[in-house]
């Protein structure tokens, strides 16, 4: 069974700080998702990768097969980023997937 | 477009009652799912299902039932409710099986007294 871990569990920043939050996996994956999870309970989707980088606004996301590990950034925090960030490995497809516990995120203006 | 509807939001059981969750998605999604999210644990995934008339088990699926007559519904059912049901269920959808863009409903939070 793949294990799914994440770290910091929380964290918190000031307003327009850099944050970096990071999700590491234990067997090979086909591809890595990280989720947000908003106060009120709802998830969204932010990013699905199997290799490289991605970037979505002020969000960039990061993945390094070899060494079997992920990063979410965030530049210039906002309150508005509060929440909770999960990451999801898939080891082919969604049956297979293992999530991570979530990383607790709290911006402070 | 809806995306995935979920419903009901919230709900009170009693040990042994049953209840239906259900779920609907309106983007035509092969794939559909139901995780459980407790306190201290990721996700996990109870059922799933590849498209209509099919079904599998996920990590976790004693106690529940599914099934998927349709493309847009994937209902799940707790035949006979145990407070370790306790939870809050979300449903998924993707298109396709793979590892396309998983869309969540908002989530249903039961109680099981």
């Amino acid at each position: 069974k793949n294990e799914v871990e994440q770290s910091p569990q929380n964290l918190t920043a000031q307003e327009g700080e850099f944050i970096t939050i990071n999700c590491s996996y234990s067997v090979g994956i086909s591809a890595l998702h990280w989720l947000q999870q908003h106060p009120g309970g709802g998830i969204v989707s932010l990013f699905m990768l199997s290799s490289g980088k991605k970037k979505h606004g002020r969000l960039i996301a990061t993945i390094n097969i070899q060494e079997k590990h992920s990063s979410l950034h965030i530049t210039a925090s906002h309150p508005r980023d509060s929440a909770v960030y999960i990451c999801a490995a898939l080891a082919g497809g969604y049956q297979k997937v293992t999530f991570g516990i979530g990383t607790k995120l709290q911006v402070i203006p | 477009n809806a995306g995935v509807t979920q419903t009901p939001k919230f709900q009170v059981l009693k040990t042994g009652q049953s209840m239906t969750l259900q779920c609907a998605q309106d983007m035509n999604h092969e794939y559909m799912s139901w995780y459980r999210q407790d306190p201290g644990m990721g996700l996990r995934l109870i059922h799933y299902s590849v498209g209509a008339g099919i079904t599998d088990q996920g990590e976790v699926p004693n106690g529940y039932n599914v099934s998927r007559s349709t493309t847009e519904d994937f209902p799940l059912r707790l035949l006979s409710a145990a407070p370790s049901q306790t939870s809050v269920y979300f449903c998924a959808s993707s298109y396709g099986t793979g590892a396309g863009e998983l869309f969540f409903g908002e989530g249903s939070r039961l109680t099981v007294l």
